[in-house]
């Protein structure tokens, strides 16, 4: 089945200690992107990556890191999460190419609360 | 960068009647819009997307149109049901330069009562 797989769904953590949220998808697709999903405020992009080994920030980039060392997996680090990183967590991808014109499948979310 | 803004943020219906939601965005240079449904603790799913190069597109009950020159574009949902009261996200993303930014409404939250 085709999908986009996050992990984990939950987690509750504090203040400065780094975590990752891993993103997996099995659909070969050379686009990934990372949001954040607050009340009233949408889905705001965080980082993308167009392929391997290229990556870039969204509109809130701040406080995260991300790598593409490959393919199909796309992880997001926050190397000292802060309260105001708690939010809801989507990772998408979708095939890419040059009109990057293709709708994008999302993972299950991650909700993360940092204390 | 890219703007959309995205309303109204709710709207409550009687089933069986319409529900459109609007959007506007401000760059010029995108050329693909998709809306997203999310139920309630779900990821969000497409339902119906437009390219620039088409006006008006529909899938069932379901149509989006699209104004370039307005820089506009709406999500018109007809005979409603209970089953489509969820939270409907538009988006606008772009190719070529800056490729992969999507920028995406605020949301509606849509109520449709039996």
């Amino acid at each position: 089945e085709a999908q986009v797989t996050q992990n984990p769904r939950y987690l509750i953590t504090v203040t400065g200690k780094k975590l990752t949220v891993t993103c997996s998808q099995n659909m070969n697709h050379e686009y990934m992107s990372w949001y954040r999903q607050d009340p009233g405020l949408g889905l705001r992009q965080i980082y993308y990556s167009m392929n391997v080994e290229v990556t870039d920030k969204g509109d809130v980039p701040e406080g995260y890191k991300v790598s593409r060392k490959e393919k199909r997996n796309f992880p997001l680090i926050l190397e000292s999460p802060s309260p105001n990183q708690t939010s809801l967590y989507f990772c998408a991808s979708n095939p890419g190419g040059p009109l990057f014109d293709q709708p994008q499948h999302f993972g299950d979310g991650t909700r993360l609360s940092i204390l | 960068g890219e703007n959309v803004e995205q309303h109204p943020s709710t709207l409550s219906v009687q089933e069986g009647d319409s529900a459109v939601i609007k959007c506007t965005y401000s760059d010029s240079a995108s050329n693909y819009f998709p809306w997203y449904k999310q139920e309630l603790g779900k990821r969000p799913q497409l339902i119906i997307d437009i390219r620039s190069n088409v006006g008006e597109k529909k899938d069932q009950r379901i149509a989006v149109t699209l104004n370039k020159t307005a820089k506009h574009f709406s999500l018109h949902i007809t005979e409603t049901q209970p089953e489509d009261s969820a939270v409907y996200f538009c988006a606008a993303s772009r190719g070529s330069t800056n490729a992969g930014k999507s920028t995406f409404g605020d949301g509606t939250t849509l109520t449709v009562k039996p």
